[in-house]
């Protein structure tokens, strides 16, 4: 059974960067996208984007100017940075796996990032 | 980016009795290769997120048969047949068709 472990910094200043990581055990770390979703307090699920095992991303276009999505495929492990973060970017983060447009068949436990002063 | 509407918001269910969750889309779902990407998720109160149903109509593993799916080009439908306690919890339809990803707002399912 796959698991997804992550771990990140869990309060921020507004304009430091995120940094998140997600570690794949248990199952195959190739032929799958691997995900990053939101979750702001009390609100509904935001998709920020992907990447597959060999570095192709797909990225929200609402995000896109401030993140980046790595892959290190030596330790079945992938990583999310977000610069210059604000209140807005506070959520609950989940990384996941997808096959295509089949999403989320495995999710990691969520990491609280706080925003704040 | 598609919008994906969910209704209702809010769901107040008896014990046993069948519920109901509607997903409609902004833009047809269908991919180039013939296949409609849309998934259905479970979240619990203070869980990650869990798929019950991809591609419309395709129950995940371990997933009880009350749950289905059904649907096709903008218009989706998530149906429980017998409303158990352990079905309280946030729903969300998601569309894996076209980028960005996008959820459902979400339909608060709790018990009357």
């Amino acid at each position: 059974q796959v698991q997804l472990q992550q771990w990140g910094a869990g309060l921020l200043k507004p304009s430091e960067t995120l940094s998140l990581t997600c570690a794949v055990y248990g199952g195959s770390f190739s032929g799958y996208y691997w995900s990053w979703i939101r979750q702001p307090p009390g609100k509904g699920l935001e998709w920020i984007g992907e990447i597959s095992h060999s570095g192709s991303t797909n990225y929200n276009p609402s995000l896109k100017s401030r993140l980046t999505i790595s892959v290190d495929t030596s330790k079945n492990q992938f990583s999310l940075k977000l610069n210059s973060v604000t209140a807005a970017d506070t959520a609950v983060y989940y990384c996941s796996r997808a096959v295509g447009g089949i999403v989320g068949d495995n999710w990691g436990q969520g990491t609280l990032v706080t925003v704040s002063s | 980016d598609v919008v994906m509407t969910q209704s209702p918001l809010s769901l107040p269910v008896t014990l046993g009795q069948p519920a109901s969750i509607s997903c409609r889309s902004s833009q047809s779902l269908v991919y180039n290769d013939g296949n409609t990407y849309l998934n259905w998720f479970q979240q619990r109160p203070g869980q990650s997120p869990r798929r019950l149903i991809y591609k419309v109509s395709n129950r995940d593993s371990g997933v009880p048969d009350r749950f289905s799916g059904s649907g096709s080009g903008t218009d989706f439908t998530l149906k429980i047949s017998r409303v158990e306690a352990e079905d309280v919890g946030v729903y969300y339809c998601m569309q894996g068709t076209h980028w960005p990803r996008t959820f459902g707002q979400g339909t608060k399912v709790e018990i009357k």
